[in-house]
């Protein structure tokens, strides 16, 4: 019964490559988002959709791109992986204020 | 832009050893302010919302207040298992985005 669930949990990938990470949420929410959990553990918003419409869109580089094909999904495509990517990236989703996250993906680019 | 400070960055308590946690923050309108438990390796689970100065919520062995510049999480009589790091986080009024604090890490020894 995850409430929501990302795939993969971990990534390993090499500099250059294009990777994507999946999101799904059962909550019936309207709103996801997309955090990154750096080495510090800081979360820091980056994306959000409300209804399949991009509502939060941070100083993130143009290499990411969210889509969201309904509701319940949000998925992350990044281009041209770069070292600074490895990072944590969490997906949560929220009705009214409370956000649920996912239990997160662990992207390492070598 | 809003921001939130946590103090101390790390606690180490007895089991029974009650403290607090600390969270200052600073924001336009405040429309909630959020506490999250995070364990290693997982996502942050809610805990808390609270609305507004002299509100209090309380689970188990944590309770939140909240004034105008800060809030706090009281742990009572701690026990093993609620060590980990506990995440502070504001939203503004009719933004959808949480901006969090960099977490109070609580190891609690038996």
């Amino acid at each position: 019964d995850t409430a929501v669930s990302q795939t993969p949990k971990y990534l390993v990938t090499q500099m250059g490559n294009d990777k994507s990470i999946k999101c799904e949420q059962n909550l019936g929410h309207d709103t996801m988002y997309w955090y990154k959990q750096d080495s510090k553990k800081f979360l820091k918003i980056m994306f959000s959709y409300n209804n399949k419409e991009l509502i939060i869109n941070e100083t993130v580089p143009n290499r990411f791109s969210p889509k969201s094909p309904d509701k319940a999904h949000l998925n992350l495509h990044i281009n041209s992986l770069e070292l600074g990517d490895s990072a944590v990236y969490f997906c949560a989703s929220s009705l009214r204020g409370e956000q649920f996250f996912g239990p997160g993906t662990r992207l390492t680019v070598l | 832009e809003d921001q939130v400070t946590q103090s101390p960055e790390a606690l180490r308590l007895q089991e029974g050893e009650s403290s607090s946690l600390n969270c200052s923050y600073t924001v336009s309108g405040l429309r909630g302010l959020f506490w999250y438990r995070q364990d290693p390796g997982k996502g942050p689970e809610f805990l808390f919302t609270l609305y507004s100065a002299g509100e209090e919520k309380e689970k188990e062995r944590l309770k939140a207040t909240l004034t105008k510049k800060e809030s706090f999480l009281h742990i009572t009589a701690p026990k093993p298992e609620d060590s980990a790091t506990y995440l502070c986080a504001v939203q503004a009024t009719g933004d959808y985005k949480l901006s969090f604090g960099a977490g109070t890490t609580v190891t609690v020894r038996a």
